[in-house]
């Protein structure tokens, strides 16, 4: 199988502040990944699929970048309904796994 | 807009089988290129890809739950399932059904469902 891992763990930052989530394959996944929200008690929801390309309806203050193994996920200004955690998943082979997630919480 | 909307018990005896189903609405299931899923979130942890279904009953499942999953489609009631047997407290968890789509992604989710394991 292919692990994701994703850094940090948690992360406190101010509404404004621009910040950056980091996701690593343990092998090559060319482009195939992609990057969800999930708020307290909902389902995640896409964001980012195929490492860059914002799913409809998002913001355009969340994008992607990466390839192969190291993977970005930057939201360029912070909103107060950013605040939730992130997963990383790759599409690249089956299973299809996810990364244990980042939590972005407010500072 | 398409929806999917998960149902089944929400409580299972250890050994048992789990079995839930996913109603697709505002859309057909029988749609060529996309496929259905199920994936699973234990406890605060990251979610879990169980597997996924093509409406003509093609299937992949994650071969670490793969001898116990059973995944199905009824394309008359637009509805797919899955049931799981075997069950134990490790398989306690929200269970979501989602499509996965043309972009390779899980795009459209249901709300999810808690199933916990004990007797």
């Amino acid at each position: 199988d292919i692990q994701m891992a994703q850094s940090p763990s948690s992360l406190s930052a101010s509404v404004g502040d621009r910040v950056t989530l980091t996701c690593r394959a343990s092998q090559n996944i060319s482009d195939y990944l992609n990057w969800y929200q999930q708020r307290p008690g909902k389902a995640p929801r896409v964001v980012i699929f195929a490492t860059s390309n914002l799913e409809s309806g998002v913001p355009v203050r969340f994008s992607g970048t990466g390839s192969g193994t190291h993977f970005t996920l930057t939201i360029s200004s912070l909103q107060p309904e950013d605040y939730a955690t992130y997963y990383c998943q790759q599409s690249y082979a089956i299973p299809r796994t996810f990364g244990q997630g980042t939590k972005l919480d407010i500072k | 807009q398409l929806q999917l909307q998960e149902s089944g018990p929400g409580l299972v005896k250890p050994s048992e089988t789990l079995s839930l189903t996913c109603t697709v609405s505002s859309g057909s299931i029988s749609i060529s290129h996309y496929y259905w899923g199920w994936i699973r979130q234990p406890p605060g942890k990251g979610p879990e890809w169980i597997g996924n279904i093509y409406y003509t009953g093609s299937t992949h499942y994650n071969p670490s739950l793969k001898s116990r999953v059973t995944m199905s489609v009824d394309t008359s009631k637009n509805q797919f399932s899955l049931k799981l047997t075997s069950v134990t407290a490790a398989d306690t968890a929200v269970y979501y059904c989602a499509r996965w789509g043309l972009h390779n992604v899980f795009d459209i989710w249901g709300q999810g469902t808690v199933v916990a394991v004990s007797s």
